[in-house]
């Protein structure tokens, strides 16, 4: 099956601070990627869609100016939270899709707490 | 239109039994229906998925049942085991994109 990988799993930051979030299709090209945000016992909501070499579709309510997104290449995605405040500290999951594919693979997740 | 109801909430079962789990849609649009897998701390893992021209689609102990005049959809966990206690989500996208998630069922299997 395919694989999408994040790092790091874990990050507490002050806050203020920005943090930067990597997720890598491992076995497949990903032309399109997905950010997830997800509080504790709630569902999945997506923040935004990128694709390689493009800039990055954000959902209603969703800060760009606050959420960067690079989609550097066919395997990378990163999340960048900048100006990280406490009501910021949530899971954040990120997905990949081949070219022509409907199947979404999730990343493991990144645990982010601000201080 | 763009939401998908999930129920039950919660659902306890005993080993053995069948896990049922239901969600309707709105979006007519909408064609890829998958559920996921999730575990705590940990991202969802696609399960199994169907197209609205299937009604009924079975992989191992997991079937997704599909009524598209009714536009709703179900997933059957046969044999339930304490090893497919987790949170399941259904979702619906349109060719894969702008996947919208029901809100989650927490299953329980009791040995």
């Amino acid at each position: 099956g395919a694989v999408v990988s994040q790092h790091p799993s874990w990050v507490i930051c002050k806050s203020g601070t920005s943090v930067k979030i990597e997720c890598r299709s491992l076995d497949f090209q990903a032309t399109t990627m997905f950010w997830y945000r997800q509080f504790p016992k709630q569902s999945l909501m997506l923040m935004a869609t990128s694709n390689e070499g493009s800039k990055a579709t954000y959902e209603q309510g969703v800060e760009k100016d606050k959420f960067l997104i690079n989609h550097a290449s066919l395997t990378l995605s990163t999340l960048t939270v900048t100006s990280a405040h406490p009501e910021d500290s949530s899971f954040y999951i990120c997905s990949a899709i081949g070219q022509g594919a409907y199947e979404q693979y999730f990343g493991p997740g990144t645990r982010l707490t601000v201080t | 239109q763009q939401q998908v109801k999930q129920s039950p909430q919660s659902l306890i079962v005993q080993k053995g039994g069948i896990s049922i789990i239901n969600c309707a849609y709105e979006n007519t649009a909408f064609d890829y229906f998958p559920w996921y897998q999730q575990f705590p701390g940990k991202g969802p893992a696609l399960l199994i998925a169907i197209r609205p021209d299937v009604s009924e689609k079975k992989e191992g102990r997991f079937t997704i049942s599909f009524n598209k005049s009714a536009k709703q959809f179900s997933l059957h966990i046969m044999d339930s085991q304490p090893g497919d206690s987790a949170t399941y989500f259904c979702a619906a996208s349109i060719g894969g994109f702008k996947t919208i998630f029901g809100a989650g069922t927490r299953l329980f299997v009791k040995a």
